[in-house]
């Protein structure tokens, strides 16, 4: 199994609304990623987690609120968003090394903020 | 900082062209490079990758060379397909470890029969 899955793949809600997205993999990857991508606009990250523990965080604001609850799985929880939030969000994973690993993407949540 | 230079968009191409999508970068130490598709409505797939200067990474027919003298990574196929239309980024990895990559802006590429 060399997936990433991401659910939901698509996701409207309102400014006051609460979501969470949600990211899977089973391929024992200890390094997880919530990249955040505009239209025609190379992805962006926010958040990395390594061996379940936050060790990234790009000055995300706080409305976005990440979490780990295990080595397969991440969450992204959404509260009181702007409609500037509305992108693509992509979950990837990696081996836990030194850089230059591979990179696994889902294939994204597109997320409407209205 | 770190930072990688594509060449802008659309490339519009026929069937069986030629195709170059050019990429430089701007780094310290020796990071690794690599060239990422996105299809649309869909995340992003690593097409090659390359670690040290001279590598050459290569996949689908798709090639590039790890060039230091010249700070490049250009893309290069032989023959265009149609199903080769996409967003193609050139990346490099971060001094941040975890794998956290630099992207350049995305060129799109755009293949007719």
């Amino acid at each position: 199994d060399t997936e990433v899955t991401q659910t939901p793949k698509h996701l409207v809600m309102g400014m006051t609304n609460k979501k969470s997205l949600k990211c899977e993999q089973h391929m024992g990857h200890r390094a997880m990623y919530w990249y955040k991508q505009k239209a025609k606009k190379p992805p962006e990250l926010m958040f990395v987690y390594s061996y379940e523990k936050l060790s990234i965080n790009e000055s995300v604001p706080s409305r976005f609120s990440p979490e780990c609850p295990n080595s397969s799985l991440l969450n992204l929880h959404l509260h009181a968003l702007q409609p500037e939030d509305s992108a693509l969000y992509l979950c990837a994973s990696s081996q836990a090394g030194p850089t230059g690993e591979k990179l696994f993407f889902g294939s994204g949540t597109q997320l409407s903020v209205l | 900082g770190n930072s990688v230079t594509q060449m802008e968009g659309p490339v519009t191409l026929s069937e069986e062209a030629f195709l170059t999508i050019n990429c430089t970068y701007t780094a310290t130490g020796y990071p690794s490079l690599f060239w990422y598709v996105q299809y649309p409505g869909e995340g992003l797939q690593l097409l090659l990758k390359a670690t040290k200067a001279d590598d050459k990474g290569s996949n689908k027919g798709f090639e590039a060379t790890y060039r230091k003298e010249t700070t490049s990574f250009h893309l290069e196929k032989g023959s265009v397909q149609v199903s080769d239309s996409a967003v193609y980024f050139c990346a490099l990895t971060s001094l941040r470890g975890y794998s956290t990559l630099t992207f350049g802006k995305g060129t799109m590429l755009l293949v007719s029969p």
